[in-house]
């Protein structure tokens, strides 16, 4: 099964915009909805978006997702250095009697 | 809400096994699912299997042969077996709650336990 396709690092400087890109198949993103993890070493992964698009209580509107067709982004406004971790997106898979399928990860670094 | 625990270490061919012990909220609640996650830096992120409460499980097609999902309402958790571990069975392993399952609308895993480092030894 492969993963869903990630660039493995992106960057910014306090308060700028960052987007974080996910490429799947048709199967996958392209036929279910995305969710995008914070990801502290050391921490709990945290829920970020669900449902392309959707903000669990708690989390900051800085936070937002998109999806077409087979690719979904996640965007951070106001980048803080506490958005500095790892972020992965996931999406259920159709194909091969179903799984989850994740990213291989994006490391976000504040500068 | 959500805490793993069991061995850290585990002989090659052996069985891994942990549990997931849930706080503060009821594993009998009929809306979610849990699972088992696991993260190496071979492998990524990787879901491994999501249990009901009822006991309906579903597992990831490249581990089912090896695993087993389980579930203990009395004690508000839930377990993994990973059966003939090899060295690329090392990895942090994640319990999370599996939400959206039953609707199949806006499946996520919106709570996750800090993880529990296994290495397997060869």
């Amino acid at each position: 099964q492969s993963v869903l396709t990630q660039p493995p690092s992106a960057s910014g400087t306090p308060g700028q915009r960052v987007s974080i890109s996910c490429s799947g198949s048709l199967s996958n993103v392209g036929s279910n909805t995305v969710s995008w993890y914070q990801h502290v070493p050391g921490a709990a992964p945290k829920l970020l978006i669900y449902g392309n698009d959707q903000r669990p209580s708690g989390v900051p509107d800085r936070f937002s997702g998109s999806k077409s067709d087979t690719s979904a982004s996640l965007a951070i406004s106001g980048l803080q250095s506490a958005d500095e971790a790892d972020y992965y997106c996931a999406a259920w898979d159709d194909s091969l009697g179903g799984a989850w399928l994740f990213g291989g990860g994006t490391k976000l670094t504040v500068l | 809400l959500l805490q793993e625990s069991g061995p850290g270490l585990v002989k090659s061919s052996e069985t891994l096994s942990l549990i997931c012990s849930v706080s503060g909220a009821s594993i009998n609640r009929n809306t979610y699912y849990w699972a088992w996650l696991r993260q190496s830096p071979e492998r990524g992120l990787e879901w491994l299997g999501s249990i009901y409460y009822g006991g309906s499980t579903y597992y990831n097609p490249s581990l089912k042969s090896r695993l087993t999902v389980s579930v203990d309402t009395s004690r508000n958790e839930f377990s993994v077996r990973l059966r003939s571990v090899t060295a690329a069975d090392s990895a942090v392993y994640y319990c999370a709650r599996n939400a959206g399952v039953l609707t199949g609308y806006q499946r996520r895993f919106d709570y996750w336990g800090q993880g529990k480092l296994v290495t397997v030894l060869s």
